[in-house]
């Protein structure tokens, strides 16, 4: 199985901007990979930020986006709130099978 | 709007099998696919497998295969997870999460569902 890595921790001040990444075991990760990425609060189910690369569903803050970087697919944060400290994680899929990355910890400090 | 209503915590001792439902309103059921989702304490979400309400079809996790078998009761708009074989290692959050087709990822997620496996 293919393995996808995050960066364990970043860290962010209020307003600035920061890039968390997603890269495959595999080689690139393409818009044909479908990465999608979600936001984890403490003792909180996940929240689906980003779909399909770049797409934000309703309730995604205008702050974040996102794109392909490289090889990677990426997560911006543009104007950090202290509310954005959170887990966040990455999914790709490959053929039908969906795996995670093991998550970033975001700070807002 | 979606909503996804998962059924309560279970204790269950190695070996058995448990049985966790997921409960949709907010749209229609066959139209949206259902994802599985784990997560062990402290530790990272795992993808478990997928499953197609409208004609019942399923992928599971390599992990998983033979293990882990997903349904869905249509009259009821629920669709269920059961994992068997359970071992110390299973113990996590189970969580449901609807995508808007097969091939697609989680959008919607249901409250989770703890599941301990403890002798």
């Amino acid at each position: 199985q293919a393995v996808v890595t995050q960066e364990p921790s970043l860290t962010v001040s209020p307003g600035g901007t920061v890039t968390l990444t997603c890269g495959s075991s595999t080689g690139a990760v393409t818009s044909g990979h479908y990465p999608y990425w979600f936001q984890q609060k403490p003792g909180q189910a996940p929240r689906t930020l980003i779909y399909d690369t770049s797409n934000k569903h309703s309730w995604t803050p205008a702050r974040f986006s996102g794109s392909l970087l490289g090889d990677k697919a990426a997560l911006t944060l543009s104007g950090a709130q202290p509310e954005d400290e959170a887990e966040y994680y990455c999914l790709v899929s490959y053929r039908g099978a969906r795996v995670f990355g093991g998550g970033t910890k975001l700070t807002v400090l | 709007q979606v909503q996804l209503v998962q059924s309560g915590a279970e204790v269950k001792k190695p070996g058995a099998s448990v049985k966790v439902s997921c409960r949709a309103s907010g749209y229609t059921f066959t139209s949206y696919s259902m994802h599985w989702v784990r997560q062990a304490p402290g530790q990272g979400l795992e993808w478990m497998g997928i499953i197609n309400p409208s004609g019942g079809t399923t992928s599971y996790a390599q992990k998983f295969q033979g293990r882990l078998t997903m349904t869905r009761d249509t009259p009821t708009s629920t669709v269920y997870m059961e994992l068997s074989s359970l071992r110390s290692e299973d113990t996590a959050v189970y969580y449901c999460a609807g995508g808007r087709d097969f091939w697609s990822g989680p959008d919607s997620w249901g409250q989770g569902t703890l599941v301990t496996v403890s002798s």
